[in-house]
């Protein structure tokens, strides 16, 4: 079975500040795809990354960045120099098949960015 | 209309009411899903459609019932609900093993 635990259930900074979500996961699978969404106040999820298991580069995009670390299970996404338009509740999400099967998120973090 | 569109946006409903929910994506996807998202819970896959086969239906009740009559339209038919199926529900399209894109939810409330 899989599972995908983010322990912060909310993180509040103040603008400017570095930020770090946490993921982590579980699966018996070799292969699979990891996922982070962010959905605003709209509600609406906006796609942010995915990843496959076979990937472990970090990946850079702008002020956001994503740690994969295969043996810890995790895959950590980090905000640099925070904004207020960064508050959203983020979700981390585990799928198969490229993400085309159902994907199994985590709980989510409502990141609040003050300014 | 660009992206993933659902109507409505908001529905209230009696217990004994039947509804439905729309859903359309306008991406050229050939994968189609449905999401619940409930309060302080995970989001919930309900159903998923490849190529307008139902693969996949993680033990939804049968008061929400699923269609989709073309790739690129879904509905979710809904009779003799609970309160405890408010919620948002969410649909996804994808193209077949690439990431889903959202819709903006509809915000259900049973009474």
């Amino acid at each position: 079975a899989q599972k995908v635990t983010q322990a912060q259930t909310e993180i509040s900074v103040v603008e400017k500040e570095d930020v770090t979500l946490d993921c982590v996961y579980e699966t018996r699978d070799t292969t699979y795809y990891l996922f982070w969404y962010k959905q605003p106040p709209s509600g609406e999820l906006v796609f942010l990354i995915r990843r496959n298991s076979f990937d472990e580069q970090n990946e850079i995009s702008g002020r956001y960045s994503w740690n994969f670390q295969k043996s810890t299970s995790s895959f950590n996404f980090t905000i640099t120099a925070s904004q207020v338009v960064d508050s959203a509740v983020y979700f981390c999400a585990l799928g198969y098949g490229g993400g085309a099967d159902g994907l199994t998120f985590g709980k989510g973090t409502h990141l609040i960015i003050q300014p | 209309e660009t992206g993933v569109t659902q109507t409505p946006r908001h529905l209230v409903m009696g217990m004994t009411n039947k509804k439905s929910l729309k859903c359309e994506q306008h991406l050229g996807h050939n994968a189609m899903y449905w999401y619940k998202q409930s309060a302080k819970k995970p989001l919930e896959l309900m159903f998923v459609y490849n190529f307008k086969e139902q693969t996949e239906n993680n033990s939804v009740p049968s008061r929400f019932s699923p269609e989709c009559p073309n790739s690129s339209h879904l509905f979710l038919h809904l009779h003799t609900l609970q309160p405890e199926d408010s919620a948002l529900y969410l649909c996804a399209s994808s193209q077949l093993y690439n990431e889903q894109f959202f819709g903006p939810g509809t915000r259900l409330t049973v009474l």
